[in-house]
């Protein structure tokens, strides 16, 4: 199988900094991302990450080690609106497909 | 506007009924597929299509089927072999040789009468 293994769910407060860890099969392994999904809607990207290393953009960053088959979600200064799922997904060259994480649910308190 | 079009927001399906959703894309990707969401739960793969006129099963293919005849069409037809048809459904598609990167539909909620 091809699992992608994230925590259920993550809590934390406004203005602090947040990593959401996700761990994959590297067999076959083709590139990582990372999506934000608020409830009823459609998920929208974030970063995408297919060398080992740090990508940053903006309050949030990603980063990858594929050896360990391993991948973080960084997310800075956190705000109430950064309340949602993020899901991690990973490209696998078998098939041709784009395998998703359960997701990680993300609440910000005050 | 660029982008997926999903419809309808909102469907419900009777015992023993087929139901077809409906994906368009106006992005000239070649890849699309079909996702669903169960509450708590990720993004499973139902189909995916890399070209026209040609499919793959997913994980959950079973209750399901598909049609690629057109570039900016893949519909989805949940047929009423598929016991547990409750969920929320995405379509998305991708620019294949361009990192793959998922672009999604506003998704369909089913619901069973």
């Amino acid at each position: 199988g091809q699992n992608i293994d994230q925590p259920t769910e993550m809590t934390a407060t406004e203005g602090a900094i947040v990593q959401i860890n996700c761990t994959y099969q590297t067999s076959g392994f083709n590139g990582l991302f990372w999506y934000q999904q608020h409830a009823g809607e459609a998920p929208t990207f974030l970063s995408y990450n297919v060398l080992d290393g740090l990508e940053e953009k903006g309050r949030f960053s990603s980063f990858l080690s594929r050896s360990k088959g391993y991948s973080y979600l960084l997310l800075k200064e956190l705000q109430m609106k950064d309340s949602a799922s993020y899901l991690c997904a990973v490209f696998y060259n078998q098939g041709g497909k784009l395998i998703f994480g359960q997701g990680t649910e993300l609440s910000v308190k005050p | 506007d660029g982008g997926i079009t999903q419809s309808p927001k909102y469907l419900f399906r009777k015992e023993g009924q087929n139901v077809t959703l409906s994906c368009e894309q106006n992005l000239n990707h070649d890849a699309m597929y079909w996702y669903r969401q169960d509450p708590g739960q990720g993004l499973r793969l139902i189909y995916y299509s890399q070209i026209v006129n040609d499919f793959q099963k997913g994980d959950i293919a079973e209750g399901y089927s598909v049609s690629r005849e057109k570039k900016e069409s893949f519909p989805l037809t949940v047929t009423s072999a598929q016991k547990n048809p409750t969920a929320f459904y995405l379509c998305a598609a991708s620019d294949r040789g361009k990192n793959e990167k998922l672009f999604f539909g506003s998704g369909t909620q089913l619901s069973v009468l």
